[in-house]
């Protein structure tokens, strides 16, 4: 199975402010997926990332708000803009390295917006 | 859509104690069923896995089914431990693959000794 790393794995950030997630998968990939988890939550699709075209957003999450970069294969951000207190969730990415055999999950971003 | 419908919890359990907890879903085509396992404060960990009907997916005492009859991936274990005490998803994938996992609501786990 690949192996993800993520970072930073907890961020406080002021209100108004950006934060860049980073995934970093050590094999190549063609979809990464980013999602979102509110405290005591399930796990919220927020957009799928493909290697040289724009990620695909679900309804509820818009490109101005969630800016999404995917330069290679191994490698994608998600980025949290103009943050409130709402945004205060974990942010995970995910990857399926091979059909049918699972998804592994980074480690994931706990992210308290103040 | 797809999605994916399991017991809501939290469930609490005595040490040594049969777990199920339910879960079933509704897709088109023929999905992937899995159990995740999230230890507190940890990330994500893959449990178990079935891919087509009848398989059953089995690791660290956990099993399940998946029936295609009753659209069903029921979770269970014969003996708990304290150690199992974790929030528990059930998610399905599309077959072809490149596709996201859909997740249920979590199942919230203690066990107690």
């Amino acid at each position: 199975s690949a192996v993800i790393s993520q970072k930073p794995s907890r961020d406080i950030c002021q209100r108004g402010t950006s934060l860049t997630i980073q995934c970093q998968v050590d094999s190549q990939v063609t979809m990464m997926f980013w999602y979102r988890q509110q405290p005591g939550q399930s796990l919220t699709l927020i957009a799928t990332a493909n290697q040289g075209s724009e990620a695909t957003y679900e309804s509820g999450f818009v490109i101005d708000k969630f800016p999404i970069s995917r330069p290679n294969l191994t490698f994608s951000t998600l980025t949290v803009s103009n943050m409130s207190p709402e945004d205060s969730s974990i942010y995970l990415c995910s990857v399926e390295v091979r059909v049918g055999y699972g998804y592994t999950f980074g480690s994931g971003t706990r992210l308290t917006v103040v | 859509g797809d999605s994916v419908t399991q017991m809501e919890g939290p469930v609490t359990l005595s040490e040594e104690a049969f777990l199920t907890i339910n879960c079933t879903y509704t897709a088109t085509g023929y999905p992937s069923l899995f159990w995740y396992v999230q230890y507190p404060g940890e990330g994500l960990q893959l449990l178990l896995k079935a891919t087509k009907a009848d398989d059953k997916g089995s690791n660290k005492g956990f099993e399940a089914t998946y029936r295609k009859e009753t659209t069903s991936f029921h979770l269970e274990k014969g003996s708990v431990q304290v150690s199992d005490s974790a929030v528990y998803f059930c998610a399905l994938s599309a077959q072809e693959g490149n596709t996201p996992l859909v997740f249920g609501k979590g199942t919230r786990l203690s066990v107690i000794a």
